[in-house]
């Protein structure tokens, strides 16, 4: 029962070019969510989809970020004319459906941008 | 305002001993859930135990236990007979009932070195 497939692992960008990073979701989950990991700190919540819809995108910085999970194929978060600051773990998370108690998010292995 | 305050960055524990990892949460909805999550030094995040705010009983799952204090809103994680294996960072993270019971909110993480 394969989890949380994210990939590249590894990403490195120079400035100005564009990251997709891909996340596709446990068997029968339907729920996404992606988080983003700075160094030396914890998980910030930026963006949650289900299939088709952007339910809530409130931590995703206004520009240069988006995301989709279309009906076929994994979510992608996508960011536009990367800069220095953006070098972090991207994480994606997913779930069968949404507000269960005690339900926890399974999380992808990650993915590490580096931006040159 | 900090929903999750994590305040030992770093701690070292004898192999075989018992360590509590602290976490306090600030929330003003009465129904929100905890999690503890482990992140090895190969970055992927691992779902350890889970404590709802209306349960009556600490949860455990193996050697992790949560020493739940709702009135102190304190949510610490003890991890008994440590084990070379639990050398980590472990994030404690929330999620409110609210309006958005799909959002984690993390902590900045206590990393666990343990000793032989």
């Amino acid at each position: 029962n394969a989890g949380v497939m994210q990939n590249p692992r590894h990403l490195v960008r120079r400035r100005g070019q564009e990251a997709r990073l891909r996340c596709s979701p446990m068997k029968g989950h339907s729920h996404v969510y992606w988080y983003r990991q700075l160094p030396e700190e914890g998980l910030k919540f930026m963006v949650y989809l289900q299939k088709e819809n952007i339910i809530d995108e409130s931590g995703m910085p206004k520009e240069r970020f988006s995301a989709e999970f279309p009906k076929e194929g994994p979510s992608i978060l996508r960011i536009q004319q990367v800069v220095r600051g953006d070098s972090a773990a991207y994480f994606c998370a997913s779930s069968p459906n949404q507000g269960v108690p005690g339900q926890p998010q399974h999380f992808g292995d990650g993915t590490r941008l580096s931006i040159l | 305002a900090q929903k999750i305050t994590q305040t030992q960055p770093g701690m070292f524990v004898q192999e075989k001993e018992a360590v509590t990892l602290d976490c306090t949460y600030d929330t003003s909805d009465p129904s929100y859930g905890l999690f503890w999550y482990k992140q090895p030094s190969s970055g992927e995040m691992i779902f350890l135990i889970y404590q709802g705010s209306y349960d009556q009983q600490n949860a455990t799952e193996g050697r992790y236990s949560l020493n739940f204090q709702k009135a102190r809103k304190s949510a610490n994680l003890v991890i008994s007979a440590s084990q070379l294996g639990d050398s980590a960072m472990y994030f404690c993270a929330m999620r409110e009932r609210g309006q958005n019971d799909y959002k984690l909110s993390f902590g900045a993480g206590t990393t666990v070195t343990v000793r032989a």
